[in-house]
């Protein structure tokens, strides 16, 4: 069946630091890739996506790439923000060929960054 | 705005107490779910609903029950809420055409913060 790993947390850096998060997958077919975002107190809005192999998904500095080869997903970004610390979810969408009817979430990782 | 709508934000109740969560998406999507969100185990699916009058469970339904009389609404229901059901509640929409995703992202209300006593 379909499936997510995420790294486990929680991860501390300093600001400016590089991150990396990883998160691999599987799932037969053509799923989408995702990567939400929950601030303290609210719920989870979408950061990126990647809806085939070799695309990469970008916003707010953060980037992942959807790799078919080693089925993984890792999000990053070159210099974090205190304004970065939240917990991060990758999840997985089946596709539109898949029988499979819901997405899968990691178990989220909390991130923290120190001034 | 497109959102997903919860109420209530916070509750705190006692064992038993039956009580129902509401959550009402303006963007005319096929598809909500409920999840809950428990530390170290991310979120889990309780029910999710394809359509109108078409619902499912997901990961962890047992002491849940939902609705979808409408598209637009997906209540949550607790018939006789337990201690082990306080968690944090998540309502979330998207956009699909029957079994058939559409890649797009999904939609979620703020949250329930559900304590029972």
């Amino acid at each position: 069946g379909n499936s997510v790993t995420q790294m486990e947390g929680p991860v501390t850096l300093s600001e400016e630091a590089f991150l990396t998060i990883n998160c691999t997958y599987t799932a037969t077919g053509y799923p989408s890739l995702f990567w939400y975002v929950q601030y303290p107190g609210e719920g989870l809005q979408l950061l990126l996506k990647a809806t085939k192999a070799d695309d990469k998904g970008s916003n707010k500095g953060f980037e992942a790439t959807y790799r078919k080869e080693t089925t993984s997903f890792h999000l990053e970004k070159g210099s974090v923000q205190v304004s970065d610390s939240a917990v991060y979810f990758c999840a997985l969408d089946p596709g539109p060929y898949s029988s499979a009817s819901k997405i899968i979430f990691g178990s989220g990782t909390r991130l923290s960054i120190r001034p | 705005e497109a959102q997903v709508t919860q109420n209530p934000r916070y509750l705190i109740t006692v064992t038993g107490k039956k009580l129902t969560v509401t959550c009402s998406q303006n963007m005319n999507h096929e598809y909500m779910s409920w999840y809950r969100q428990d530390p170290g185990l991310g979120l889990r699916q309780i029910y999710y609903s394809m359509n109108v009058e078409v619902t499912d469970k997901g990961d962890v339904p047992e002491g849940y029950k939902v609705s979808r009389k409408e598209k637009r609404n997906f209540p949550l229901i607790l018939e006789s809420p337990s201690p082990n059901q306080t968690s944090l509640y998540f309502c979330a929409s998207i956009p699909r055409h029957g079994d058939r995703t559409m890649n797009t992202e999904a939609f979620f209300g703020q949250g329930t913060r559900l304590t029972v006593v």
